[in-house]
């Protein structure tokens, strides 16, 4: 049962568009949610991050927005850039517990 | 500052041997993460250790275990190998033990093969 899911395996967007990347979970317990970015090759790196009592958290280029009622969490990239390129995965926890983690979305950003 | 680093990099190993995975952390950090990333799949919580005491678990069977040593690097024993245990681990740390809400810092992985 997956309680975190990333429906869209890929993305492709043209350089200076918007990216949405989106995420959907189950589990009404979560109250904390984070964005990686993975590189091939490499492990991966924090992003961006919110807590269940905000709806938006903005940090440069990347928003990311909470939606409680409809358990669905997304991620802004604006201005999109070529080294935006990656593997992009929601996670989710619990009371500060463990992570549970989408399956990841391969975001590709067209010069 | 050296980030996490695991080693190897690529093991292959066949059915049914002992895999041996490590993970050094950042320094200063007292808390190490397992995931496993199986083809295709997300990453899937296996371990936390903080201070050398095993934390949390995931819902992996129990031949899958590790320790944490006392200059925190951390060991993952994956014994009995199965076909399905191919996947990438990772191995993250984190600075004040509060796991999920802590920022976890992950190494390249250990690419495991078994045939």
């Amino acid at each position: 049962d997956q309680q975190v899911k990333q429906n869209s395996p890929s993305l492709s967007v043209q350089e200076g568009r918007i990216s949405i990347l989106n995420c959907d979970y189950t589990n009404s317990m979560f109250d904390y949610f984070l964005w990686y970015k993975k590189y091939p090759a490499e492990g991966p790196t924090f992003l961006i991050s919110i807590s269940s009592i905000k709806d938006k958290n903005e940090d440069g280029r990347f928003t990311v927005f909470l939606n409680k009622s409809a358990k669905h969490l997304s991620l802004h990239i604006v201005p999109s850039q070529p080294g935006d390129s990656a593997v992009y995965f929601c996670a989710a926890s619990a009371l500060g517990n463990m992570l549970t983690f989408g399956g990841g979305t391969r975001l590709m950003v067209k010069p | 500052e050296a980030g996490v680093t695991q080693s190897p990099t690529h093991l292959i190993k066949t059915r049914g041997q002992q895999a041996t995975l490590r993970c050094s952390p950042i320094s200063g950090h007292t808390s190490v993460y397992w995931y496993q990333q199986a083809l295709g799949l997300g990453l899937q919580f296996l371990l936390w250790y903080d201070e050398g005491e095993e934390r949390n678990r995931g819902n992996f069977p129990p031949r899958f275990s590790g320790r944490q040593f006392p200059n925190y690097s951390s060991e993952l024993n994956v014994n009995a190998l199965e076909l399905e245990d191919s996947a990438l681990y990772l191995c993250a740390s984190s600075l004040l033990g509060q796991g999920a809400l802590d920022t976890q810092y992950f190494g390249p992985g250990t690419r495991l093969t078994v045939l």
